[in-house]
C-alpha cells in the first residue's frame, strides 16, 4: 500500500495568515491527490482532488500543488472556520490510504 | 441537498457481528458508489471498500475475509457488515459518496457513526 506522511502534525496560525500542509507519498501517485478537512460534529469536506483541482463550492483561498511524491496545501488569509484537521489521501491505485493528519490550531 | 447518515448500535462485543447502515438522500445509490471509510486511534483513516452503482463490491485486503457491503436501493440504505470484531475495530465509521469523475475519491461524507468494541 502507498504510505502518506504528513507534516506538521500541529500547525499553530492566527486569523488573515496563509499557511502550507505538506503530504509525501512512498511512491509516485502521479496528480491524484486529495485533501479533506475534519471538524467536529461536521460531516467531512472534500477540499481539493487531483492534486491542485478546487472541489465545487470551496473557497480560492484553498490551493493545492505538486505531483509525484510531493504535495502541498496551502490557505491563504484563513478565516475562523479553517480551523480544523486536514487530510490527504492518494486516489491513484488500490487500495486509497491517507495521511494521518495535521492539525490547525488558532494561535 | 445530499445527504448521508449513519446509524449504528454504539457499543459491540469482541468477536460479534458491527452492522451499520447508511441512510443517504439527494441522489441515487443508482448512479454513484457508496463507500466505507473507519477512522480508528491506532491506524487513523482506513478505507474499507465499496459498492458501485452496479451493485458489485470491491474491498481493501486488510478486511476482505470478514467485511461485507450490500445496499437496498427502494430504501436508499447501504450497509456495512463486519464480523469477529476485536478491541482494535473500536473508532467512527464513515460511509461516503464516490465522486463520479473517481471512485477513489469522496465528495460527500456522514457525520459517522462511533463503534466501541468492548465486553
Amino acid at each position: 500500500d502507498v504510505q502518506m506522511t504528513q507534516s506538521p502534525y500541529n500547525l499553530a496560525a492566527s486569523p488573515g495568515e496563509s499557511v502550507s500542509i505538506n503530504c509525501k507519498a512512498s511512491k509516485s501517485i502521479s496528480k491524484y491527490l486529495a485533501w479533506y478537512q475534519q471538524k467536529p460534529g461536521k460531516a467531512n469536506k472534500l477540499l481539493i482532488y487531483d492534486g491542485s483541482t478546487l472541489q465545487s463550492g470551496i473557497p480560492s483561498r484553498f490551493s493545492g500543488s505538486g505531483s509525484g511524491t510531493d504535495f502541498t496545501l496551502t490557505i491563504r488569509s484563513l478565516e475562523p472556520e479553517d480551523f480544523g484537521l486536514y487530510y490527504c489521501q492518494q486516489h491513484n491505485e488500490y487500495p486509497p490510504t491517507f495521511g494521518a493528519g495535521t492539525k490547525l490550531e488558532l494561535k | 441537498q445530499v445527504q448521508l447518515k449513519e446509524t449504528g448500535p454504539g457499543l459491540v462485543q469482541p468477536t460479534q457481528t458491527l452492522s451499520i447502515t447508511c441512510t443517504v438522500s439527494g441522489f441515487s445509490l443508482t448512479s454513484y458508489y457508496m463507500q466505507w471509510v473507519r477512522q480508528t486511534p491506532g491506524k487513523g483513516l482506513e478505507w474499507m471498500g465499496f459498492i458501485r452503482s452496479g451493485g458489485s463490491t470491491e474491498y481493501n485486503s486488510e478486511f476482505k475475509s470478514r467485511l461485507s457491503i450490500s445496499r437496498d436501493t427502494s430504501k436508499n440504505q447501504v450497509f456495512l457488515k463486519m464480523n469477529s470484531l476485536k478491541t482494535e475495530d473500536t473508532g467512527v465509521y464513515y460511509c461516503a459518496r464516490s465522486a463520479l469523475y473517481d471512485y477513489y475519491v469522496m465528495d460527500a461524507w456522514g457525520q459517522g457513526a462511533s463503534v466501541t468494541v468492548s465486553s
